[in-house]
């Protein structure tokens, strides 16, 4: 099976830099990926990251260490429209490729 | 470009009713994928097709059919509605899996209560 651990709740000053972990357990994994969700809306991709190093997408990075079996997303500069629940998911080669979503953490950003 | 769309977008059943959910993507996507969120539990995977005519089952498929008679609609289907089945669902679509980089493009959601 899979299991994926994230911090639930962060908060952080608007302007700051924040870095949400995730560490997860799975016996195909393909890549790790990561979702944003505001309340009452639908999640949305920010990044994918298949090898080892950093993907940078603007004020947003991803990390990943296969051998950690580790991930972590970097928002910089934030704003108050980053205040959201970020969740991060395993992309699975077991069975047909699927993701698999951890419980998801929720970003407070404070003035 | 709609995207992925979803109707209704909000239902309220009784025990032992049933219902269909539908899902529509305009983006010639082959794999589509039905997911509920519930308080606290993130996305869970209920069923999913990697193709017009496929289904298989995901993470939680009991009490949930599926049918992909088209390769753009992806319908959802409650037999006979359980309280335990409340929830938020959403549908979801990708290219395909590995070159998509695990992207997948989710629809508003449909916000059930079985009352």
């Amino acid at each position: 099976g899979q299991s994926l651990e994230q911090p639930s709740e962060v908060t952080a000053v608007e302007g700051a830099i924040v870095q949400i972990n995730c560490t997860y357990q799975t016996s195909g994994f393909y890549g790790l990926s990561w979702y944003q969700q505001h309340d009452g809306g639908a999640p949305t991709f920010l990044s994918y990251n298949a090898l080892d190093g950093l993907e940078e997408t603007g004020r947003f990075s991803s990390f990943l260490s296969r051998s950690d079996s580790y991930g972590y997303l970097l928002l910089q500069e934030l704003q108050m429209k980053d205040s959201a629940s970020y969740f991060c998911a395993v992309f699975d080669q077991t069975g047909a490729n699927n993701l698999f979503f951890g419980t998801g953490t929720r970003l407070t950003v404070i003035p | 470009n709609a995207g992925v769309t979803q109707t209704p977008k909000f239902r309220v059943l009784k025990t032992g009713q049933s219902m269909t959910l539908l899902c529509a993507q305009d983006m010639n996507h082959e794999y589509m994928y039905w997911y509920r969120q519930d308080p606290g539990m993130g996305l869970r995977l209920i069923h999913y097709s990697v193709g017009e005519g496929t289904t298989a089952k995901g993470e939680v498929p009991d009490g949930y059919n599926v049918s992909r008679l088209k390769k753009q609609n992806f319908l959802l289907g409650l037999e006979s509605a359980a309280p335990s089945q409340t929830s938020v669902y959403f549908c979801a679509s990708s290219l395909d899996s590995v070159t998509a980089g695990g992207q997948q493009f989710f629809g508003p959601g449909t916000r059930l209560t079985v009352l």
